[in-house]
């Protein structure tokens, strides 16, 4: 079974612009997860995305956003974009959205974000 | 909100010794603990977790015990490989929620 998938791996932007990044979830999954990784800050979470509808969101700014298909992929978009938002931007891909259960979290390898 | 704080940020040890990687958590809510290995330019790989409602936990070299009275929780590595050097982080949830809290991660090293 195929993993997580993200594109681009790579992305180089200026100050300013906005950056639209996919993740297409673990075949049957239908939950979705976005990470921000840096040296400065570790692993936090953005938000959760469980049947189209974003379940769960980080204490990131409104520049951040996402949205989920019906097919399940995702997106994240983050708007004027800022010198500290160059990280690495994590998927996780959950088999359900979890009520009482959480399940595991089965990461993508991650887009790399340069922020000029 | 979770805090989840881990020690060492760094482990050297040599090869076929064990390494021991320590977290401490402070929402007595949580209760679901996942072990992430992230090698260079790659995502977190699941390891090992545990559950609330188990104290420990094996899988061949790895194991990892769960203290909830005292809000901590461990991964032991036994007869370590040099494949085994990475970054390891701990995390910790509450049932029903995909959102993970991180610790800050430890860089351990297997000397051949």
């Amino acid at each position: 079974k195929a993993g997580v998938t993200q594109t681009p791996r790579y992305l180089i932007k200026t100050r300013g612009q906005q950056v639209t990044l996919s993740c297409s979830p673990i075949s049957g999954h239908r939950s979705v997860s976005w990470y921000q990784q840096t040296p400065g800050q570790g692993l936090q979470f953005l938000f959760e995305y469980f049947s189209e509808t974003q379940r769960n969101k980080g204490n990131f700014p409104g520049r951040f956003s996402g949205r989920q298909f019906s097919n399940s992929r995702s997106e994240m978009n983050v708007s004027t974009l800022e010198l500290g938002d160059s990280a690495l931007y994590l998927c996780a891909s959950t088999l359900r959205g979890g009520s009482f259960f959480t399940d595991t979290q089965y990461f993508g390898p991650g887009t790399r974000l340069t922020v000029l | 909100g979770e805090n989840v704080e881990q020690h060492p940020s760094t482990l050297s040890v040599q090869e076929g010794d064990s390494a021991v990687i320590k977290c401490t958590y402070s929402d007595s809510a949580s209760n679901y603990f996942p072990w992430y290995k992230q090698e260079l330019g790659k995502g977190p790989q699941l390891i090992i977790d545990i559950r609330s409602n188990v104290g420990e936990k094996k899988d061949q070299r790895i194991a990892v015990t769960l203290n909830k009275t005292a809000k901590h929780f461990s991964l032991h590595i036994t007869e370590t490989q040099p494949e085994d050097s990475a970054v390891y982080f701990c995390a910790a949830s509450t049932a029903g929620a995909n959102n993970l809290f991180f610790g800050t991660g430890t860089r351990l090293t297997v000397i051949p």
